[in-house]
């Protein structure tokens, strides 16, 4: 079975500056879909950005970038000029089409401070 | 608005009663999962269906059924609700591609007392 883990479980950030949530993984699959999600205190899942293992070029949503580490099976999100309504979960996330192999890290509680 | 809608938002059970929580998608999504999140285990898979008529088990099954008669819907059953089964749920679905990743519902906070 395939497993993500988030070391970090809580990350503070001052406001406009960068952050940076880490994000392993364990597969032997070569063809898989990462994802970064996040969940405010409303509690919806919202997708922030996804990479597909294929690509070697970091996928990029605005504020959002990752860095893709293939051989290091890392997938890092890095938050730029963070905003208060950054303050959320993060969970990192790792899919597969086969079968409904999709797994969740345990999250990371990020709070911008003003 | 297009999306997964699960009803209801907020729920409290008493041991041992048993209710249906109720979640419908509009995409014509072929997947559709429930998983449980609970503080600092992240979201774990309870079952999932990969289309109408199939269904299957997740990593945390115990306590829960579910049926797929249609592709829209997907509910999930509570045969006797226990104090452990206090949790958010969460209802997705997914087109068979994975690369799109889930689409969520706004979850249900359940407390069993």
């Amino acid at each position: 079975a395939q497993t993500v883990t988030q070391s970090q479980p809580e990350m503070s950030v001052q406001e406009a500056e960068t952050v940076t949530l880490s994000c392993t993984y364990d597969t032997s699959e070569n063809n898989y879909y990462l994802f970064w999600y996040k969940q405010p205190p409303s509690r919806q899942m919202i997708l922030v950005i996804r990479q597909e293992a294929y690509k070697q070029q970091n996928a990029t949503e605005n504020r959002f970038s990752v860095n893709f580490q293939k051989a290091a099976k890392s997938f890092s999100l890095k938050i730029s000029d963070s905003q208060l309504g950054d303050t959320a979960m993060y969970f990192c996330a790792f899919g597969m089409n086969t079968g409904n192999q999709f797994y969740f890290g345990t999250g990371t509680s990020l709070t911008v401070i003003p | 608005n297009a999306g997964v809608t699960q009803t209801p938002k907020f729920q409290v059970l008493k041991t041992g009663q048993s209710m249906t929580l109720q979640c419908a998608q509009d995409m014509n999504h072929e997947y559709m999962s429930w998983y449980r999140q609970d503080p600092g285990m992240g979201l774990r898979l309870i079952h999932y269906s990969v289309g109408a008529g199939i269904t299957d088990q997740g990593e945390v099954p115990n306590g829960y059924n579910v049926s797929r008669s249609t592709t829209e819907d997907f509910p999930l059953r509570l045969l006797s609700a226990a104090p452990s089964q206090t949790s958010v749920y969460f209802c997705a679905s997914r087109p068979t591609g994975a690369n799109y990743g889930y689409t969520f519902g706004s979850g249900t906070r359940l407390t069993v007392v």
